[in-house]
């Protein structure tokens, strides 16, 4: 079973408009960490936003802020005014447990955003 | 952003060939990851390092052989790749392991494998 669901493979929003990109995750850890990353075309992982399992408050980072329901086990990233320059793929991340077993990071497949003008 | 470098950023090599990829990391962290990007799925964790040391090799082929001699390096030695190997290669680090830790990547090499 996927651990990180991302069901929008791609998105097409006008500039200016607000966004919601959805991620569900699966884990039966209490301690778990989400985040959310933007890849440009040229490669790079752009780290936006992080929400921990234990954090009451929903992340925001700007523009960006994080829709942390943990009953639904959903953490999705909106993204308010959108501009050109969002353009891009964004993947949701999570990080299971507090310094045990793996690691790294597992990520969903992603969601191709692109803003129109 | 240049708190964490690839070298090169794209690469072409032979089956046959012996090529080595080159992460470095100017944030003080000391856990340091490798990633597998290939077209249509979603990355793939390779190997983590915390402290110098191996922590984690998420079954990946002996043809892949990392190294970090130290907390601010760590090396990807590829040899005999295959052309599914093609993909982007990305670095990580975070300043320790563990679930809330952020990790910061790299802009990532482009492997191509003929």
């Amino acid at each position: 079973a996927q651990k990180i669901t991302q069901t929008q493979p791609g998105m097409f929003v006008q500039e200016k408009e607000a966004v919601t990109l959805d991620c569900t995750y699966d884990t039966s850890d209490q301690s778990y960490g989400l985040f959310w990353y933007k890849q440009p075309s040229s490669g790079e992982m752009i780290f936006l936003i992080y929400q921990g399992s234990y954090d009451e408050q929903n992340a925001t980072e700007g523009r960006y802020s994080l829709n942390f329901q943990k009953a639904r086990k959903s953490a999705n990233l909106v993204i308010s005014a959108s501009q050109l320059g969002d353009s891009a793929m964004y993947f949701c991340a999570m990080r299971e447990g507090w310094g045990g077993g793996a690691d790294g990071l597992t990520f969903g497949k992603g969601t191709h955003l692109i803003i129109q003008p | 952003e240049t708190g964490v470098t690839q070298t090169p950023r794209h690469l072409v090599m032979g089956m046959t060939n012996k090529k080595s990829l080159k992460c470095e990391q100017h944030l003080g962290h000391n856990a340091m990851y490798w990633y597998k990007q290939s077209a249509k799925k979603p990355l793939e964790l390779m190997f983590v390092y915390n402290f110098k040391e191996q922590t984690e090799n998420n079954s990946v082929p002996s043809r892949f052989s990392p190294e970090c001699p130290n907390s601010s390096h760590l090396f990807l030695h590829l040899h005999t790749l295959q052309p599914e190997d093609s993909a982007l290669y990305l670095c990580a680090s975070s300043q320790e392991k563990g679930a809330g830790e952020t990790q910061y990547f790299g802009p990532g090499t482009r492997l191509l494998v003929l």
